[in-house]
Parts: structure tokens; sequence; C-alpha cells
């Protein structure tokens, strides 16, 4: 079956513009995760959604950062007034009530000049 | 303090040996879980392996095994027979379930150790 997609892959704006990056889960998965990974470290945490809720929001950097998934399916991760310090892999991942694995998508590559 | 140290930035293995890749973590819930992923050059986080902090046996799946000391707070990742796919970076994770209890919730992440397996 399909695996975690995101879109865009790749995605280079300037300093100040407004982004969003999509992730659409396996379906059936009821959890959903953000992440962001930086040039040689390892993920880290942004926030959780279980269902249309997002049950941690504490990895969220700041008030620039929300993310949205309005129908328990597609989620949107959203950054306003990116900074050059906002560059990074953004990783999604889902994960099926139950199960401990989280399956991970490809990740968006955003690149602020 | 880190909640997931991994202390070799990198290793190398000859191909068809074993290698053991080292992971440490740090936790006061006493329910958590520990996790292994693999993340090739391509970019995606591949799952490898999974122990529950109450399991009693040690993880294993196929190649990979998880030599879990509890007391120890160690969950080191041995890889048998290694193959030039094995190539990549290795990340150790865990979970701590006293939030959301079952299976849910973030994970936190080592900074990976870099395997590269010769020929």
């Amino acid at each position: 079956g399909a695996g975690v997609s995101q879109t865009p892959s790749n995605k280079v704006t300037e300093k100040g513009k407004y982004v969003e990056l999509r992730c659409d889960p396996i379906s059936g998965h009821t959890a959903l995760y953000w992440y962001r990974q930086s040039l040689g470290q390892g993920p880290e945490f942004l926030i959780y959604f279980q269902g249309t809720g997002a049950a941690d929001d504490s990895g969220l950097p700041n008030d620039r950062f929300f993310a949205v998934r309005p129908e328990g399916s597609v989620s949107t991760l959203k950054i306003q007034r990116t900074e050059r310090g906002d560059s990074a892999v953004y990783l999604c991942a889902s994960s099926r009530t139950g199960y401990n694995e989280q399956f991970f998508g490809p990740g968006t590559r955003l690149t602020v000049l | 303090a880190q909640k997931i140290t991994q202390t070799q930035p990198g290793m190398f293995v000859q191909e068809k040996e074993a290698v053991t890749l080292d992971c440490t973590y740090d936790t006061s819930d006493p329910s958590y879980g520990l996790f292994w992923y693999k993340q090739p050059s391509s970019g995606e986080m591949i799952f490898l392996i999974y122990q529950g902090s109450y399991d009693q046996q040690n993880a294993t799946e196929g190649r990979y095994s998880l030599n879990f000391q509890k007391a120890r707070k160690s969950a080191n990742l041995v890889i048998s027979a290694s193959q030039l796919g094995d190539s990549a970076m290795y990340f150790c994770a865990m979970r701590e379930l006293m939030n959301y209890g079952g299976s849910q919730g973030n994970l936190i992440f080592g900074k990976g150790t870099k395997l590269s397996v010769k020929p």
C-alpha cells in the first residue's frame, strides 16, 4: 500500500515568507507526527496529532509554527515569517493505534535564503 | 541532559562481520519504548526494531537484534553478517509512555551513528 507522502519534496523560499508543508499519512493511521531534522542531527519532535486534535504541540519552537489536521487525515505544517534557521528537512510520520512503529515520509527539504 | 546518547559518530565494519552500535538513554519514566531506525543517503527513515521496557527478552528482527541492558540504560543494536546495503545513518530513539500510554507518543532521537560497510 501507499506510504506516507509529503509535498513538496523541496521548497526554497526567502526570509520572511510564509510556507506550507503537506503530509498525507497512511490510510487508517490515527496518529500523525511532525519532526524537524537539521543537518547532522537526529529528528526533533514538533507536534503530534491524534485524530483531528493536537495531542502535544510542545515541540513547536515558537508561534511562527502552526499545524492543522482538520479531517483527521492530511496535515499541513505552516511556518510564518520564515528565518534562515528554519532551514531543515521536515519529516512527517504516522502510526496505527496499538502499533509501536512510526512510518516516516520522505521529508520536505526547506531552504530559507 | 540528553535523553538519548549515541557516542559513535562513525563506525566501519567489514562486509559479513557483525557490528554493535551503542545507545544509552536517560528517563525516569518506568514505561518506555526503544527504537532503532536506519536512514540511508536517500533520507527515508526505516524502522528496524523495537524493545519495550517491560519486555523480558531482547528483541530480534532478522539480522538485527537489540542488546537491552535495563540497569545500565543501554539499548545497543547488533547487526549480524553486515551487507554493503547496511551503510547508512542509524538512529536510536525512545518513547516515554507515561504521558500517553499505549503505543502512541513522540520519539526522542539520538544524533546517530554513520555506519560504513567495507567490501
